[in-house]
């Protein structure tokens, strides 16, 4: 059961433009959102994130935006340059208990950014 | 550099055998958790331990095991290998003290190939 979903495997965009990376989640008990991104051989770079109580979070050219009532959140990366090129994956937290949870991933988006 | 170090970085063995994967967290992080990737799937959480105990537990094998040391540094055991444990294992680690929302932080993970 995929609780977190990238239905985009892959995403090409030019340099300049905006990127938008989608991700949709099933378990309304998912508190915190989290953005990777892994460039190849390396591990995951965490990006941004949002908390469940809000629904926008800004760094910079990062932006996320989460909608509750669709489970549904957005990365939005402007402008994208070409360093952005990589796996982007999003990660739903699911609180159990005290010092304890675990991060549920999605599969991943490839974005490509081309001059 | 996330500050988590995994070793070894590639490991090559046959099937039926047993290997160990070692993470260091980073310093001050108390918890641990371990991922699975295969080939283009996203990560798949195993296990988190905090301060020495096992706290969550994922999708993670019979064959599978792991711990934390005092040290806080933590091992993975992967036993009587299939080829279908051929994957990338990342170690990730947090403060999470709490219901913290910090990010995990990962290391380069360690590619294992069961021939």
């Amino acid at each position: 059961d995929q609780q977190v979903k990238q239905n985009s495997p892959s995403l090409s965009v030019q340099e300049g433009r905006i990127s938008i990376l989608n991700c949709d989640y099933t378990n309304s008990m998912f508190d915190y959102f989290l953005w990777y991104k892994k460039y190849p051989a390396e591990g995951p770079t965490f990006l941004i994130s949002i908390s469940s109580i809000k629904d926008k979070n800004e760094d910079g050219r990062f932006t996320v935006f989460l909608n509750k009532s669709a489970k549904h959140l957005s990365l939005h990366i402007v402008p994208s340059q070409p360093g952005d090129s990589a796996v982007y994956f999003c990660a739903a937290r699911g609180y159990v208990s005290y010092n304890t949870d675990k991060l549920i991933f999605g599969t991943g988006t490839r974005l490509q950014v081309f001059p | 550099d996330s500050g988590v170090t995994q070793t070894p970085k590639h490991l090559i063995t046959a099937t039926g055998q047993r290997v160990t994967l070692r993470c260091s967290p980073r310093s001050g992080d108390l918890s641990v958790y371990w991922y699975q990737q295969s080939l283009d799937q996203g990560l798949q959480f195993l296990i988190q331990y905090y301060n020495g105990e096992e706290r969550a537990k994922g999708n993670i094998l019979e064959r599978f095991s792991a711990q934390q040391f005092p040290d806080l540094h933590s091992e993975l055991n992967l036993s009587s290998l299939e080829l279908g444990d051929s994957a990338l294992y990342f170690c990730a680690s947090s403060v999470q003290i709490g219901r913290g929302e910090g990010p995990l932080h990962f290391g380069n993970g360690t590619r294992l190939t069961v021939t």
